[in-house]
């Protein structure tokens, strides 16, 4: 928990203001990608995905864009609030054999938010 | 949402031995999967737990290292076996249900 996000790129943002958060993927036949966060000592959870036939998903708060010309996903939060500090992922979804599929995780991007 | 149960939440274990992670779903999820996160680093995916066959391990992780039992829908088992202080990390299992994956808390090893 406390080592998560220790050597990870930081992102610092004033309470209230917009956050983006980037992640460049790697595989151009991934279909599926999802954004997670996680605090603390706990499992990463879902916040937000996107098909690739799409190039923007809206939630609460939050909107993930996709540009799949050059492989890149981005988050944005709106009006961050300290409950958003956490660190954050990107996976891309890559198909197996049979069906299945299994996800791939980013390199993570640490949120912190100070009042 | 599904909710999966990890044990041991943490150990510290000695050089040399082996440690079995349990995994618990709440629901009968179609795939389960183990990840590795070292510390300060993101998730690496060890293997797909197959229910009934042998796992499928990612490249650069192996059956001998890190056999992994699936007995049914619901359970899964990873060993992490002849442990050194390379092995001191969180391993987390992750099952997808309804189209998408969640997480356990994690199993943090220290291995001194």
């Amino acid at each position: 928990g406390e080592s998560v996000g220790l050597h990870l790129p930081t992102l610092s943002v004033q309470e209230g203001d917009n956050s983006i958060i980037n992640c460049a993927y790697s595989n151009s036949a991934s279909d599926y990608f999802i954004w997670y966060k996680q605090e603390s000592g706990k499992g990463p959870q879902f916040i937000i995905d996107i098909r690739s036939n799409m190039d923007k998903r809206q939630g609460q708060r939050v909107t993930v864009l996709l540009n799949k010309t050059v492989k890149h996903l981005s988050l944005q939060i709106a009006a961050t609030q300290p409950g958003d500090s956490a660190v954050y992922f990107c996976a891309e979804n890559t198909a197996l054999s049979g069906g299945y599929n299994k996800l791939i995780f980013g390199a993570g991007t640490r949120l912190a938010v100070h009042p | 949402s599904a909710v999966i149960s990890q044990k041991p939440s943490r150990d510290i274990c000695q050089r040399g031995t082996s440690l079995t992670i349990q995994c618990q779903v709440d629901s009968q999820v179609t795939m389960m999967f183990w990840y590795r996160q070292q510390p300060g680093q993101s998730l690496t995916l060890i293997a797909t737990a197959n229910q009934g066959s042998e796992a499928t391990y990612e490249s650069g992780f192996v059956i001998d290292k890190f056999p992994i039992s699936r007995p049914n829908l619901t359970f899964s088992t990873l060993t992490v076996s002849n442990m050194s202080p390379e092995d001191s990390s969180i391993y987390l299992c992750s099952g997808r249900w309804t189209g998408e994956l969640f997480f356990g808390e994690g199993s943090r090893l220290t291995v001194l």
